[in-house]
């Protein structure tokens, strides 16, 4: 299995600005994956990056809201942008391991 | 695209009793599905998965069956402890890639 980490493991952020989150692997990974996961719900996929090439964004996901970077098979890094109350949430990164996807520990946000 | 349903969202089972928990998919080319467990505040952990050329799987008290003409899967939890109580989330994998679609979760309470 993978070794996850994120930070910030949590944040509070006023309406507005931006907040980047980065995830760090302890092995190299194709396919990293970013969540949003509101309280008491399911896992929401955000996008997939890959290293290389550009993220591939899900249906109601924008590249000028959740800029994500990938330099290499290790790191990648989610942009909340101009956030809004509405981003309050929790944020997971996860990579995909033979057909396994692991989770980061999460970030909490909180945007006032 | 596929689509994962789970049901039902919020069980609640005597101590020592069984608790299953049911997911249909809509797409035949599925072939993976695992099951995760978030305890509260915790990132989600995948207790065990099943692949589409067996049909049932058991490690010690949890088990998974695959009914590939039904399009559905269970999770099968026998003699529930207190430390059972989490959101379990069911998942399956359209493609050869990682990416996972997600059913929206059910919350296992056990009663002592």
């Amino acid at each position: 299995s993978a070794v996850i980490s994120q930070k910030p493991s949590r944040d509070i952020c006023q309406r507005g600005t931006s907040l980047t989150i980065q995830c760090q692997v302890d092995s190299q990974v194709t396919m990293m994956f970013w969540y949003r996961q509101q309280p008491g719900q399911s896992l929401t996929l955000i996008a997939t990056a890959n290293q290389g090439s550009e993220a591939t964004y899900e249906s109601g996901f924008v590249i000028d809201k959740f800029p994500i970077s990938r330099p290499n098979l290790t790191f990648s890094t989610l942009t909340v942008s101009n956030m809004s109350p509405e981003d309050s949430s929790i944020y997971l990164c996860s990579v995909g391991w033979s057909g396994e996807q692991f989770f980061g520990p999460g970030t909490r946000l909180t945007v006032l | 695209g596929e689509n994962v349903e789970q049901h039902p969202s919020t069980l609640s089972v005597q101590e020592g009793d069984s608790a299953v928990i049911k997911c249909t998919y809509s797409d035949s080319a599925s072939n993976y599905f695992p099951w995760y467990k978030q305890e509260l505040g915790k990132r989600p952990q995948l207790i065990i998965d099943i692949r589409s050329n067996v049909g049932e799987k058991k490690d010690q008290r949890i088990a998974v069956t695959l009914n590939k003409t039904a399009k559905h899967f269970s999770l099968h939890i026998t003699e529930t402890q207190p430390e059972d109580s989490a959101v379990y989330f069911c998942a399956a994998n359209p493609e050869m890639g990682d990416q996972l679609i997600w059913g929206a979760g059910t919350k296992l309470i056990i009663k002592p």
